[in-house]
């Protein structure tokens, strides 16, 4: 147990509403990450963040949003959901100097 | 940027047999990391090997090993003695070693879907 937990682990939510599903840790680890998984994609990289208030784009960013004011915590925002975005979210965590980063349970998102 | 790219969609292996699942990447950098995930139908991913491209011995852990190969830019995981809890889907992926290795996160491939026959 890396000591990494998202919230929700499942929600169905309707197009146009908002959502934020959160990734906590306990650990201290600097880096963050936020991945989507889709059959026939495998992971991809939606945002990460390097340090609080610190974060950048990854190859799928169109559509979310991030913020993470602690280091403990990374949200991820889907300002108005659509069904593209129906997806199981991974969170995972990574600290400085290690190579192997650990992953979250995963969110699995429906829209609808 | 770099991809990573897993032919295999589907393997199926007797119990107790050898498999080796393939993985191929394309970078223009010298200094990586390469992982092979294993996600079973419990959804968690969990890190099975690791490689590090500036080591030229092949990466092993038990029953799993890996061939690395760098200058053709393949990485492929054998997995000896195949076990039923093996069942699962395996990602190869890629992490550049530029800024600590922390910064850009792992590129994937889409898996390959691990079946074993009893």
């Amino acid at each position: 147990d890396a000591g990494i937990t998202q919230s929700p682990r499942h929600k169905v939510t309707e197009t146009g509403t908002p959502v934020t599903l959160r990734c906590h840790q306990t650990e201290n680890h600097r880096y963050m990450y936020w991945y989507r998984q889709d059959p026939g994609h495998g992971l991809r990289l939606i945002h990460y963040s390097y340090g609080v208030k610190d974060t950048d784009k990854g190859e799928v960013s169109d559509g979310y949003s991030v913020s993470r004011s602690k280091t403990e915590d990374f949200l991820l925002t889907l300002e108005s959901a659509t069904s593209s975005q129906t997806s199981v979210y991974f969170c995972a965590i990574k600290s400085t100097g290690s190579t192997e980063a650990f992953f979250g349970q995963g969110t699995r998102l429906t829209v609808v | 940027a770099q991809t990573v790219t897993q032919s295999q969609p589907e393997m199926s292996v007797q119990e107790a047999e050898t498999v080796t699942l393939s993985c191929t990447y394309d970078t223009s950098e010298s200094d990586y990391y390469l992982f092979w995930y294993k996600q079973p139908p419990s959804r968690q991913m969990i890190l099975v090997i690791r490689q590090e491209a500036y080591k030229q011995q092949n990466a092993t852990e038990n029953r799993f090993s890996v061939n690395f190969q760098k200058a053709a830019k393949s990485f492929s995981l054998k997995i000896s003695d195949s076990q039923l809890g093996d069942a699962a889907m395996y990602f190869c992926a890629y992490r550049s070693a530029r800024s600590g290795g922390g910064a850009d996160g792992l590129t994937f491939g889409k898996g390959t879907h691990l079946i074993i026959q009893p």
